[in-house]
Parts: structure tokens; C-alpha cells; sequence
């Protein structure tokens, strides 16, 4: 079966710019991350989602990053006004479980990761 | 802070070498650890975690609790091995993965 996707697997976007990134998770899977990948670094954080509840986005550096999942399948990342600090690879990852409310241990369940999209803001 | 620290940028050994891929973690409660790898020209994929206590590949890593250490070790190293590695940590009852900034091995033939 398809792994995740994500699109477009490249975008340069001038400062200013607003973007729209998108991620196709594995069906079925119930959670969604994304995740921000600078040069050199491993992947940040930066939220997560459990069918169409965003449950954390402690990570999203800034108000101009935006992210939903409106029907509990694919999820759009928008960054309004980029930054040239805002150029990384953008990875998105879907795993089959989630967290419960009122758990007070998660089940492990293995993030599957996509491609990325590389975001170059000149 | 929770953090994941991986010293090595570059690791650099030939076929048949064993190697250590080193990771220090802080974190005060009961974390997951997972070791990460990214092949050249594929996808971030899980390597192994450590409750499996499962050798994926030839790959081993132990938690060691007391200097919050999770080394990834394999006794022979192959030339299919070179990639980067990422190790990672799981807070407990959460969800945000913590990864380091990663190591790339070089096995030279």
C-alpha cells in the first residue's frame, strides 16, 4: 500500500510569501505530526494531531505557522509571511494509534514518516 | 529541558569494524528511546526502540538508566549500513518525539 506523501516535494517561496503544505497520512492512521527539519539538525516538533483534534502545537515556532487536519485524514502546514529562517525540510508522519484521554501511559505506535518538502525562502 | 545529544556528526569506520553510534539523554522521567535511520535517498525509518530489546539489522542498543545512555552497536559493519542515525526519545504518557541532531556513519569498503 501507498506510504505517507506529502506535496509539493519542493517550494521556493519569496519572503512574504504564504505557503501550503500538504500531507496524505497512511489510511486509517489515526495520528499526525509534523515535524521541521533545519540543515544539519534532526527533526523539531511542531504538532500533532489525533483524527482532527490538534492536541499539541507547542512547537509551531510562530503565529505564522498554521496547521489542520479538518476531517481527520490530510493535514495542510500554512506559513504565512515566510521567513528566510522558515527554509528547512518540513516531515510529516502518521502512526495507527493515539493518545487516549485519560491515559496515563501511550501505547507505542511506529511513526511512518513521508518524503518532506523542502522549503527554500529566498 | 528534555534533550537528546548524539557527539558525533561523523563516524567513519571500515567493513567489518564493529561500531558505536553514541546518544545521551536528559530527561527525569521513564522515556521511550528509538533509534532512527534515513538511507540515502529514502525516508526516515524506526531502526529499533528499546522495550523491543530486538536486534534489527545486526543492531543492538541498551538503555543504560544510570548514565542515561542508549549507544546503538553493531559487532561487524557492512558497507549498507552507511546512512544517517537519529536517536530519539519519547516522553513518558506524551506524544512529542525528541530527536537528536543525528549521526552519519561512513563504513568505507
Amino acid at each position: 500500500g501507498a506510504g505517507v506523501s506529502q506535496s509539493p516535494r519542493y517550494k521556493v517561496a519569496k519572503r512574504g510569501q504564504d505557503v501550503a503544505l500538504r500531507c496524505d497520512p497512511i489510511s486509517g492512521h489515526v495520528s499526525l505530526f509534523w515535524y521541521q527539519q533545519a540543515l544539519g539538525q534532526g527533526p523539531e516538533f511542531l504538532t500533532y494531531f489525533q483524527n482532527e483534534a490538534q492536541l499539541d502545537k507547542s512547537g509551531l515556532p510562530s503565529d505564522r505557522f498554521f496547521a489542520e487536519r479538518p476531517e481527520g485524514s490530510v493535514s495542510t502546514l500554512k506559513i504565512q509571511r515566510t521567513q528566510q529562517e522558515d527554509s528547512a525540510v518540513y516531515l510529516c508522519a502518521s502512526s495507527l494509534g493515539g493518545l487516549w484521554a485519560g491515559a496515563e501511559i501511550r501505547s507505542y505506535n511506529e511513526q511512518f514518516f513521508g518524503p518532506g518538502t523542502r522549503l527554500t525562502v529566498l | 529541558a528534555q534533550r537528546v545529544t548524539q557527539p558525533e556528526k561523523l563516524l567513519s569506520v571500515f567493513k567489518g569494524a564493529p561500531v558505536e553510534l553514541k546518544c545521551n539523554y536528559s530527561y527525569s522521567g521513564s522515556p521511550e528511546l528509538f533509534w532512527y535511520v534515513q538511507y540515502s535517498r529514502q525516508r526516515l525509518q524506526l531502526l529499533l526502540r528499546h522495550i523491543s530489546r530486538e536486534s534489527i539489522k545486526g543492531f543492538t542498543a541498551d538503555l543504560n538508566k544510570g548514565e542515561t545512555s542508549f549507544h546503538l552497536k553493531k559487532p561487524f559493519a557492512q558497507e549498507e549500513d552507511s546512512a544517517m542515525y537519529y536517536c530519539a526519545l519519547d516522553k513518558d504518557g506524551g506524544f512529542k518525539t525528541i530527536f537528536g541532531a543525528g549521526t552519519r556513519l561512513f563504513v568505507k569498503a
